[in-house]
């Protein structure tokens, strides 16, 4: 029952450096999704990928890219990481039943120094 | 474009006591409506949803929510609070057919003894 796993869950960069957040569902889902959590402002989706094969945008892309590896896997990349974007990132994995109904991992903080 | 407002971004209450934490969304369409909770240092989990039939729905640990359409609301409530309710409460709103699930700000509920 791993469900939706992050990894890693806690990550400190300096202002330039790069890295991936990886993100794996086990539950056979088509449709998975990355978001971002700030104090106040609730979730907000940074990209999304309906099947496997194809990414797209949502409401917050910028500094960030996609993959989406197979249909298990969909990975978030910063590039060039800038102390804005220090969060805590969930992704998630949403049931096939079309219903909106997502399931979540634990999240991965990320701090820029 | 859907819209989700929590109306409350901190409630606190006294354990055993009553609480409602408010939800208004905006749509055009049908709509699917969830709440989700999430635990200190936790992802979010799903703690009810509605998505067609009877108005009011219930989860397991006691909390219900009404869909009032007429009001475009999906207010949360409990009768009787626990200590171990202490988390924050994401309304969320999908329609049928879309990839993006829509979030509120959230409402962090303390509940103190």
């Amino acid at each position: 029952n791993a469900g939706v796993t992050q990894t890693p869950k806690f990550q400190v960069l300096k202002t330039g450096q790069s890295m991936t957040l990886q993100c794996a569902q086990d539950m056979n889902h088509n449709s998975m999704y990355w978001y971002r959590q700030d104090p106040g402002m609730g979730l907000r989706l940074i990209y999304y990928s309906a099947s496997e094969g194809t990414t797209d945008k949502g409401e917050v892309p910028n500094g960030y890219n996609v993959s989406r590896l197979n249909k298990r896997e969909f990975s978030l990349r910063l590039e060039s990481a800038a102390p804005s974007q220090t969060s805590v990132y969930f992704c998630a994995s949403r049931d096939n039943a079309n219903t909106g109904e997502l399931f979540f991992g634990e999240g991965s903080r990320l701090t820029v120094l | 474009a859907q819209s989700v407002t929590q109306l409350d971004s901190q409630v606190p209450v006294f354990e055993e006591a009553p609480v409602e934490l408010r939800c208004n969304y905006s749509s055009s369409v049908s709509v699917y409506l969830f709440w989700y909770v999430q635990y200190p240092n936790q992802g979010l989990q799903l703690l009810l949803k509605y998505l067609s039939g009877s108005t009011l729905v219930e989860s397991i640990n006691g909390f219900e929510a009404e869909f009032n359409k007429s009001q475009t609301s999906f207010h949360l409530r409990k009768p009787s609070v626990h200590i171990s309710d202490t988390a924050e409460y994401f309304c969320a709103v999908s329609i049928e057919g879309a990839q993006k699930l829509v979030f509120g700000q959230g409402t962090r509920l303390t509940i103190n003894p």
